[in-house]
């Protein structure tokens, strides 16, 4: 069975201050797409990135970086120079692709604060 | 404009009532899904559906319901035999890619359904 673990709960940063989301999953597929989800007050998710297992590049969308690395099974998300409206909950997710479950597992989250 | 929509935001039931969330996606999405979040927690999966008139449980199907009728539409049924319902529900929908796996979800804004 797949599973998601974010171990980080909560993380309070000030602003202009980098910080890295952890993120470790677990899966029996050798095909599976990794996803990460931002959650500000309103509740609706925000879509931020999709990688599928055979794509270990890492990526930067300005200030947003993912550091994908199979060997420990870990795909960290990294936010350079935080800013306030960067506060909210982050979540990782997973699915599989094939006969594998192909709705998102969710990890539990972690709240980010960016103080002014 | 596309998106998904949920309705009611905020809905109120009586214990033993039985009461349905609307979800109506227009997309064009194949595969449509339900979660669960519970606050400082995660999003668990409900039930998800690849295409219309199938769909299977997730991880925390009992007590709920739901129908696939139509491409656009996937209600959940909230039933009385759901012992804790109150929670913040979600909807969302992506596209089916066969062996590519699905791409990323949208989701809903959500529905708070709080037990009175």
């Amino acid at each position: 069975a797949q599973k998601v673990t974010q171990a980080q709960t909560e993380i309070s940063v000030v602003e202009k201050e980098d910080v890295t989301l952890d993120c470790v999953y677990e899966t029996r597929d050798t095909t599976y797409y990794l996803f990460w989800y931002k959650q500000p007050p309103s509740g609706e998710l925000v879509f931020l990135i999709r990688r599928n297992s055979f794509d270990e590049q890492n990526e930067i969308s300005g200030r947003y970086s993912w550091n994908f690395q199979k060997s420990t099974s870990s795909f960290n998300f990294t936010i350079t120079a935080s800013q306030v409206v960067d506060s909210a909950v982050y979540f990782c997710a997973l699915s599989e692709g094939g006969t594998g479950r192909r709705a998102l597992t969710f990890g539990s989250g972690t709240r980010l604060q960016v103080q002014p | 404009d596309g998106g998904i929509t949920q309705s009611p935001k905020y809905l109120f039931r009586k214990e033993g009532q039985n009461v349905t969330l609307s979800c109506e996606q227009n997309l064009n999405h194949d595969a449509m899904y339900w979660y669960r979040q519970d606050p400082g927690q995660g999003l668990r999966l409900i039930y998800y559906s690849q295409i219309v008139n199938d769909f299977q449980k997730g991880d925390i199907a009992e007590g709920y319901s739901v129908s696939r009728e139509k491409k656009e539409s996937f209600p959940l049924t909230v039933t009385s035999a759901q012992k804790n319902p109150t929670a913040f529900y979600l909807c969302a929908s992506s596209r089916y890619r066969g062996d590519a796996g699905n791409t990323e979800a949208f989701f809903g804004q959500g529905t708070r359904l709080t037990v009175v």
